[in-house]
């Protein structure tokens, strides 16, 4: 079983201000068949999670560009250049090369 | 405009039955994998169940492996989640996942006595 790890579990942000969330794996989210299997997704308050970044770095369609996505191996980052009042809620990390499993989710709130 | 919308959920005792559907308008799932995750009060968020397009493979969480059966019905552009033998610890908000893309609003389930 992969074990996906976020950090931090809340972070609070001015609005402005950029944002960084940490995603780890115990194993490589690379597949043999070249794709990174690592999914950001933002699931706001009373709502399902949507989909922002596929792949490790690809951002889904509609997806403001201040959010990006960066890692390879084990290690991936989600950033918010300029964190917006709209942007709170709950981001989690999922990996898909070996079944599924997510992390702990990151609480983002506005100062 | 994608739509998927559970149905399904609802009280159960523990030891009982629910049969949770997914289904799609806007938007075909049958080109898809499809996926069952789900959420505990306060918990992060637990895959349950993968199918293939065809329904040829199926994956489930070690948890529900027995107890659980995912089906689809491409004509009816619909997922299903049989749960059978149901605990305490399956109450949780199921969702349907279409290509790890699109999200139903999920549809809640209680086991309690």
């Amino acid at each position: 079983e992969i074990v996906v790890t976020q950090t931090p579990l809340s972070l609070s942000v001015t609005p402005g201000q950029p944002a960084s969330i940490s995603c780890r794996s115990s194993q490589s989210l690379l597949h043999s068949d070249g794709h990174i299997y690592l999914y950001w997704y933002l699931q706001k308050p009373g709502q399902p999670p949507q989909l922002l970044i596929y792949e490790a770095s690809n951002r889904f369609s509609g997806v403001p560009d201040r959010f990006s996505g960066s890692g390879s191996g084990t290690d991936f980052t989600l950033k918010i250049s300029r964190v917006e009042a709209e942007d709170v809620g709950v981001y989690h990390c999922m990996q898909n090369v070996q079944f599924t499993s997510f992390g702990q989710g990151t609480r983002l709130e506005i100062k | 405009e994608v739509l998927l919308v559970e149905s399904g959920g609802g009280l159960v005792q523990p030891g009982g039955s629910l049969r949770l559907s997914c289904v799609g308008s806007g938007y075909s799932i049958s080109n898809y994998w499809m996926f069952w995750v789900r959420q505990a009060p306060g918990k992060r968020l637990e895959w349950v169940a993968t199918i293939k397009q065809d329904g040829s493979e199926k994956y489930y969480v070690d948890s529900v492996k027995g107890r659980f059966i995912v089906s689809r019905d491409n004509a009816r552009n619909s997922l299903y989640l049989q749960m059978d033998s149901l605990r305490v610890e399956d109450t949780a908000r199921y969702y349907c996942l279409s290509a790890l893309t699109f999200w139903g609003r999920g549809a809640l389930v209680t086991v309690s006595s």
